[in-house]
């Protein structure tokens, strides 16, 4: 596609149900994040992904969340039993850069996801 | 951690020029970029720096100084819709955001 395409755009889920995140990215990027802001908030780094594998899962808050990337494209972020404090944007980016990470990254619009 | 340190916000008035700071630890740097942010849109791209210097591009500039930590954005002739969040990310071995500052620009 033309650019990164996340979905839901929002999403309001029910305290303990579990939640997909999906994350297109701009074809031919091989590398792709995972960032998370909350409302006033800086970038939370999640994980990041160069193809299939994820170097670098540091950012992940809790066992609950997890991610995957398959082909080497589409990416889901999958968060367990959602608590309260996983309410925020989770935005999805992805760059040509290699591990050099020398390029700029293009962002989705995010994912808006409520707990409630 | 990477400790980028950004104001978190600035007032500037419509017409001005107006420099928003970025320090931030230098072991492992590998290049630095500024984002723009309005509330509740994306990031978008502004800047890449990687050599010391100033880059230019058209009313942004963005310097950098390696030795020192510190990174700069400079916005002129300041335009009502310049009012956003800017984003200080350093390429690490991840790209790693600051906070951001968020600009009001004022009639």
């Amino acid at each position: 596609g033309a650019g990164v395409s996340q979905s839901p755009s929002n999403k309001v889920t029910e305290k303990g149900k579990d939640v997909e995140l999906r994350c297109d990215p701009i074809s031919g990027h091989t590398a792709l994040y995972w960032y998370r802001q909350s409302l006033g908030q800086g970038l939370e780094f999640l994980i990041y992904f160069q193809g299939n594998s994820a170097p670098d899962k540091s950012g992940l808050p809790s066992d609950r969340f997890s991610a995957e990337r398959t082909g080497g494209s589409v990416s889901t972020l999958t968060i367990q039993r959602t608590q309260q404090e996983d309410s925020a944007v989770y935005l999805c980016a992805s760059s040509s850069a290699g591990q050099a990470m020398n390029t700029e990254a293009f962002f989705g619009q995010g994912t808006r996801l409520t707990v409630v | 951690g990477q400790n980028i340190d950004q104001p978190t916000e600035m007032t500037a008035t419509e017409g001005a020029i107006v420099q928003i700071n970025c320090t931030y630890q230098t072991s492992g740097f590998n290049g630095l970029f500024w984002y723009q942010q309005h509330a509740g849109e994306a990031p978008t791209f502004l800047s890449y720096n990687v050599l010391d210097g100033l880059e230019e591009k058209g009313r942004f500039s963005s310097f950098l100084s390696r030795s020192k930590g510190y990174s700069y954005l400079l916005l002129k002739e300041l335009q009502m819709k310049d009012s956003a969040s800017y984003l200080c990310a350093v390429s690490y071995q991840k790209v790693t955001f600051g906070i951001g500052t968020k600009l009001q620009v004022i009639p």
